[in-house]
């Protein structure tokens, strides 16, 4: 059982290219979330999707585009990244019922020159 | 704004002896707390929760104090063991469903052996 997995593990862009991280759990749940860890900001969430074709603006969404067309997969682009965008990403899910806590994936540590 | 905080950014505590790590948060419609444990270069793992209608809960080693009136939670963890050793994250959810999870800045734990 992997849990959640997220792809690519590390990755380099310069500004301006564009880049397409993957999350894909197989325990079947229903939510499924985007963060980004920054040095003392915590995790902050990006986008949020509670079902397959939904999607939700977080906290920190600008800049950020996702989707949600297969139940098991959570996909957040970076159409033109920024500098601003250099963070550690995680990918987290959720059964949906209830308060149940999240399962997150290992991170993406993207680094944008 | 910074609902949830933890007012430490580091602790040092000696193996065998008491953890203890605090959160603070501001939002009164938070009601159900959660605290999530992070390896380096692993993602977060949910580590115990409390709800709003109990004031402590425990899980082994672990103990959750929740004090509602002064809108703030601790984690004890005894005794304190240098596996323990990682950044504890407090998150709170209940403002907006259970679907969305605001966390806290973090806590490094460092137990001395």
């Amino acid at each position: 059982n992997a849990g959640v997995t997220q792809t690519p593990k590390f990755r380099v862009l310069k500004t301006g290219q564009s880049m397409t991280l993957l999350c894909a759990q197989d325990m079947n749940h229903e939510y499924m979330y985007w963060y980004r860890q920054d040095p003392g900001m915590g995790l902050r969430l990006i986008h949020y999707s509670v079902g397959e074709g939904t999607t939700a603006k977080g906290e920190v969404p600008d800049g950020y585009n996702v989707s949600r067309l297969k139940k098991q997969n959570f996909l957040l682009g970076l159409e033109s990244a920024a500098p601003s965008q250099t963070s550690v990403y995680f990918c987290a899910s959720t059964i949906g019922t209830g308060y149940q806590p999240q399962h997150f994936g290992d991170g993406t540590r993207l680094s944008i020159l | 704004d910074q609902q949830v905080k933890q007012n430490s950014p580091s602790l040092s505590v000696q193996e065998g002896r008491i953890s203890i790590l605090n959160c603070d948060y501001t939002n009164s419609m938070f009601d159900y707390f959660l605290w999530y444990k992070k390896y380096p270069a692993e993602g977060p793992t949910f580590l115990i929760s409390i709800s709003s209608i109990k004031d402590k809960n425990e899980d082994g080693r672990f103990t959750v104090f929740l004090n509602k009136s002064a809108k703030h939670l601790s984690l004890h963890i005894v005794p304190s063991q240098p596996g323990d050793s990682a950044v504890y994250f407090c998150a709170a959810s209940g403002d907006q469903g259970y679907q969305k999870v605001t966390f806290g800045t973090g806590t490094k734990l460092q137990v001395i052996p």
